[in-house]
């Protein structure tokens, strides 16, 4: 079993809609957690990270489930921007971070 | 401020050609270093890891190899490529007790024909 594990989609969606992802970790002494976002043919760049109290970040909401190893990525009023892949990323003490494969979204007009 | 840098941004090689990629960070000291690679239409791989000059964890058998000479650079070589080997080869770095914010650079997309 992979240590992050995600729906690599396409998640294809109108403007304007709202678009949750998920994604589970293997490892529960996970400790940090994560939210990536890669454009085509460019690098990952750190879109939020995930607090065990939820936070939010404008149309971005994340949200962590320990109990069930499950990390949650909300995205409110898509724009066309927002299409991308969307990594999730895990970390547990001193070890490199673990990338999950992504799930790509395709917010359409 | 800090800055990553990688070159070259794309590079076309035939197997069994040496490969030499180079990263260099600058306006931090110490920062553990990384070396990705990314299949197209894949996830992730990460190859090496650094935690200083002339540490090198490898996380995954095969004929690569990088070495750090200096505490910003991060050099990742081959003697050999293989086709396997092509893919979005990418360095990263996080200063130490934020291993959380790793930045990247901008990529070298590798072709080996």
């Amino acid at each position: 079993r992979k240590e992050v594990e995600q729906d690599p989609g396409p998640f294809n969606v109108p403007e304007g809609a709202t678009v949750a992802f998920n994604c589970t970790y293997s490892n529960s002494a996970s400790q940090s957690f994560f939210w990536y976002r890669q454009d085509c043919r460019k690098e990952p760049k750190l879109l939020m990270s995930v607090y065990s109290s939820g936070n939010e970040d404008g149309r971005f909401t994340a949200q962590l489930n320990r109990a069930s190893q499950y990390i949650s990525l909300l995205i409110r009023d898509s724009k066309l921007s927002d299409s991308a892949t969307y990594l999730c990323v895990v970390r547990r003490g001193n070890t490199p971070l673990v990338f999950g494969k992504g799930t790509r979204l395709s917010v359409i007009a | 401020s800090q800055t990553i840098h990688q070159w070259p941004a794309t590079l076309v090689q035939p197997v069994g050609s040496p490969l030499s990629l180079e990263c260099t960070v600058e306006g931090t000291s110490n920062p553990n270093l990384y070396w990705y690679r990314q299949a197209a239409g894949r996830g992730l791989q990460l190859l090496f890891y650094s935690v200083g000059i002339g540490q090198i964890s490898s996380e995954v058998p095969q004929n690569l190899s990088a070495s750090r000479p200096q505490d910003r650079q991060f050099i990742l070589s081959s003697k050999k490529l293989l086709l396997s080997d092509s893919g979005f080869y990418l360095c990263a770095w996080t200063s130490l007790g934020q291993v959380g914010e790793q930045y990247f650079g901008p990529g070298t997309r590798l072709t080996v024909t």
